[in-house]
């Protein structure tokens, strides 16, 4: 599967949009591009995924450039409980679908 | 909808005890389900891999006979810590996934298991 590179950390503020970049450059075009993320000590949360295609949902937005070799989510409107450790994982559909391979994601703190 | 639990929430054992975590799906049936590790500062690793009626599939380094995965519903599985020391304290995560497919994996909220 094709690995992923996020930025380590990001600020944000209360009630503006975060906007999360991942870099996938070595995607292949049967793997599809999906974001979880962690709340401290709580298991990872499913956010959105897709494949080519911009996605939206109620809790984010997903862009993915023409070329599929990065993306974006974004948070509409961060909220303090929108702090958590954010991973974009790229997974291939073959037989070894849902192996997720957990990169370190970027940690991003919303400040009020 | 996707809802997966895990129990316990956190678990204090002896060492050279065992410990069993179970995870539930509780609103769908999952093929499979997935068992993760998470030492502090550290990400996820996946453990094993475990579908339903059939023997798990571990991931090297990992030891099958340490980690005993049992996956005997459609709604449970159970990871077994046998023998526990200190070192396998960590945070153990597992997750489930609808069948077959594309389909998404969604997980619970962890047990974080300590050994004195």
């Amino acid at each position: 599967d094709a690995k992923t590179t996020q930025p380590p950390s990001m600020d944000c503020a209360e009630g503006r949009a975060a906007n999360l970049p991942c870099n996938h450059s070595t995607i292949s075009g049967n793997e599809y591009v999906y974001w979880y993320r962690q709340i401290h000590s709580q298991g990872p949360q499913y956010i959105i995924h897709g494949l080519k295609n911009n996605e939206t949902n109620e809790m984010a937005s997903l862009i993915i450039t023409e070329d599929r070799k990065s993306s974006t989510l974004i948070l509409p409107h961060a909220t303090l409980r929108d702090t958590a450790v954010y991973y974009c994982i790229v997974i291939r559909a073959t037989d070894s679908w849902g192996k997720l391979q957990f990169g370190a994601g970027t940690q991003v703190v919303v400040t009020p | 909808g996707a809802v997966v639990s895990q129990h316990p929430s956190r678990v204090i054992c002896k060492s050279g005890t065992s410990v069993k975590i179970e995870c539930r799906s509780l609103d769908f049936q999952a093929t499979t389900m997935f068992w993760y590790r998470q030492f502090p500062k550290q990400s996820l690793m996946l453990m094993a891999t475990s579908n339903e009626g059939s023997k798990a599939t571990y991931e090297q380094g990992v030891e099958k006979d340490k980690f005993l995965i049992n996956h005997a519903s459609l709604t449970l599985s159970t990871l077994t810590v046998t023998s526990a020391h200190p070192e396998d304290s960590s945070f153990y995560i597992c997750s489930a996934r609808h069948g077959k497919g594309t389909d998404t994996q969604y997980f619970g909220p962890g047990t974080r298991l300590t050994v004195l």
